[in-house]
């Protein structure tokens, strides 16, 4: 089945590490989307990226970084300049650029920083 | 910036009551997508209006996109107990870039058996 893998589920690290979250997909969509959720929030854009090693700052980009060196895979690096970085992160994908595809989600991955 | 407006944002229904949200936004939109998070889990597209005064059913939910493209309904006749969740809105601008998905802060729904 064609789908978007995120991992781990849940993430636990101590304040002060990097951490980098896994999005992987098999669908064949050339982009491909990073987005924060905070309890009672609508979806944040962090980072998204319409073709292989190009990518663009969304709307929080501001400690987090990104790479896109394959089609497939889209990972998130969460760095220690994060001031909040304890949220539902979320990967999703379209099958083109024009802006008029769905987005499609991976099942997330939950991250606590203490 | 733009905005994109969500009521309610909780809503709490008998089971067989109709539900409706309603999105608004502060600028014209391109297109408008809906989605739905169940507790838990991810948001899954539920549809997409792109003409003025689009309306699209899909079942028991009604999709409207207002005449002047600036505001959207989804209505839900007769809930159900699986109707459950989070249902967001996600306005696009004209022009705007691919990342300019604006999304609502979403209402979530709870249905009582």
């Amino acid at each position: 089945d064609g789908g978007i893998t995120q991992s781990p589920k849940y993430l636990f690290r101590k304040e002060g590490q990097n951490v980098t979250l896994s999005c992987e997909q098999n669908l064949n969509h050339d982009a491909m989307y990073w987005y924060r959720q905070d309890p009672g929030q609508g979806l944040r854009l962090i980072y998204y990226s319409q073709i292989v090693n190009d990518f663009q700052k969304g709307d929080i980009a501001e400690g987090y970084s990104v790479s896109r060196e394959k089609k497939e895979s889209f990972p998130l690096t969460v760095t220690s300049a994060q001031k909040n970085p304890t949220a539902f992160y979320l990967c999703a994908s379209s099958i083109d650029r024009t802006g008029h595809s769905p987005l499609h989600f991976g099942n997330g991955t939950r991250l606590t920083v203490t | 910036g733009q905005q994109v407006m969500q009521i309610p944002q909780y809503q709490h229904v008998q089971e067989g009551e109709d539900f409706t949200t309603y999105c608004n936004s502060s600028t014209t939109l391109s297109n408008i997508q809906w989605y739905k998070q169940r507790p838990g889990g991810h948001p899954v597209f539920l549809i997409q209006l792109v003409k003025s005064g689009e309306v699209k059913k899909q079942k028991r939910l009604t999709f409207q996109f207002g005449e002047a493209k600036k505001n959207s309904s989804l209505h839900i006749t007769a809930t159900q107990t699986t109707d459950v969740g989070t249902y967001f809105c996600a306005g696009r601008n004209y022009g705007g870039s691919q990342g300019n998905l604006i999304f609502g802060k979403g209402t979530k729904l709870s249905v009582k058996p």
